[in-house]
């Protein structure tokens, strides 16, 4: 079985700072990570994912992720926020395996930036 | 870019009423899902599809059914509301078979069951 676990549940940060939020796995087989980002009262929107290759990958936004496979880690920076990256951060994981087609979802991290 | 469309966007329902919440698609997506989020929570599966005439339980699928007749439609419904059903529901879509692939969703349907 697969897991996820967001290791912040909450991550206050200043405007034009840079913030890490967290992410670890947990899965038997290989692995497709992904981050979403949910803005308020919309639904979950792609920023990132990682299928293979590279292990830092680059989304929308000045987002970025580094795939670390010895740490089963994922975790989500960006190097300066802004205003609007205030949102909720979900951190998925699914496999090519029997859970084919079905995403394991984290808590969510809601990241607030500050004037 | 209509995407991934659910209807309604909110819904108050008494306790023991049943009520049907629509969703459709147009990217000819094979995959389609129902969520739920709970307040502080991630999303929880209810139901899944891999296609028209075929669907498959989730984590969360007491209290709830669905159907699949065409590729674009996939209603959720809710029989004998509890208030353990108060959340907000996410149908979403992705293209394939396969865990590599992006999963589009919709704008959420907020439900209050009192």
């Amino acid at each position: 079985a697969q897991s996820v676990t967001q290791l912040d549940s909450q991550v206050p940060v200043f405007e034009e700072a840079p913030v890490e939020l967290r992410c670890n796995y947990s899965s038997s087989v290989s692995v497709y990570l992904f981050w979403y980002v949910q803005y308020p009262n919309q639904g979950l929107q792609l920023l990132l994912k990682y299928l293979s290759g590279s292990t830092l990958v680059k989304g929308i936004n000045g987002f970025e992720a580094e795939f670390n496979k010895s740490q089963t880690s994922f975790h989500l920076r960006k190097p300066s926020v802004h205003i609007s990256d205030t949102a909720e951060y979900f951190c998925a994981v699914s496999d090519g395996g029997t859970n084919a087609g079905k995403s394991t979802f984290g808590d969510g991290t809601t990241l607030t930036v500050k004037p | 870019n209509a995407g991934v469309t659910q209807t309604p966007k909110f819904r108050i329902l008494k306790i023991g009423q049943s009520m049907t919440l629509q969703c459709a698609q147009d990217m000819n997506h094979n995959y389609m899902y129902w969520y739920r989020q709970d307040p502080g929570m991630g999303l929880k599966l209810i139901y899944y599809s891999v296609g028209a005439g075929i669907t498959d339980k989730g984590e969360v699928p007491n209290g709830y059914n669905v159907s699949r007749s065409t590729t674009e439609d996939f209603p959720l419904r809710l029989e004998l509301a509890a208030p353990s059903q108060t959340s907000v529901y996410f149908c979403a879509s992705s293209q394939d078979r396969g865990g590599r692939n992006t999963i589009y969703f919709g704008e959420g349907s907020w439900l209050t069951v009192v």
